[in-house]
């Protein structure tokens, strides 16, 4: 079975300021996906970056990226010059080659203006 | 990136009555849906994982008596409340995965449902 634990319920940060989301799982896989969803009020889950764990090096996507720790079973998102539309509820999951998602409980990230 | 649709986005049904959600995966073919349920501000919660043409796998404590869920063709999953009741009231995510596609499987809008 997998689990996986955002440590930060919520975290709050200054506009155009870097701010990191924690997530740490653990897994039976020896093969699997890890992303990071952005969830907004709306509710519509928006993939924000995906890792495939053979990979080592960090995936980035503009002004997101991660730091991952396969060893440590550490995946923790970068936010750098944050915005305004950044706010909302991040997830962490870890996905099996099955595309079963195990998801955390969420961080709520505010961003002050 | 491929496009699921869910619908209805939001549904206000009597106690008792049962309630149908669909969800399409509109540009793909999608072999695996899944259906979660989300509390506000809680996680998504796996219900339950149908592969076209055969029954849904149900999680441990969900009702598959209750929640049933058909995907009869490889574009179409349905998940029916039946008998519904005021704590079955929550907000239904599905998401469809994509033979072929082994890395994400991607998500509908989500279905508010009110039980009053």
């Amino acid at each position: 079975a997998q689990t996986v634990t955002q440590s930060q319920p919520e975290m709050s940060v200054q506009e155009a300021e870097t701010v990191t989301l924690s997530c740490t799982y653990d897994t039976s896989e020896s093969d699997y996906y890890l992303f990071w969803y952005k969830q907004p009020p709306s509710r519509q889950m928006i993939l924000v970056i995906r890792q495939e764990a053979y990979k080592q090096q960090n995936a980035t996507e503009n002004r997101f990226s991660v730091n991952f720790q396969k060893a440590a079973k550490s995946f923790s998102l970068k936010i750098s010059d944050s915005q305004l539309g950044d706010a909302a509820m991040y997830f962490c999951a870890h996905n099996t080659n099955a595309g079963k998602s195990t998801f955390g409980d969420g961080t709520t990230l505010t961003v002050k203006p | 990136g491929a496009v699921v649709s869910q619908h209805p986005s939001w549904v206000i049904c009597k106690s008792g009555t049962s309630v149908k959600i669909e969800c399409r995966s509109l540009d793909f073919q999608a072999t695996t849906m899944f259906w979660y349920r989300q509390f506000p501000k809680q996680s998504l919660m796996l219900m339950a994982t149908s592969n076209e043409g055969s029954k849904a796998t149900y999680e441990q404590g969900v009702e598959k008596d209750k929640f049933l869920i058909n995907h009869a063709s490889l574009t179409l999953s349905t998940l029916t409340v039946t008998s519904a009741h005021p704590e079955d009231s929550s907000f239904y995510i599905c998401s469809a995965r994509a033979e072929r596609q082994n890395t994400e499987a991607f998500f509908g809008q989500g279905t508010r449902l009110t039980v009053v």
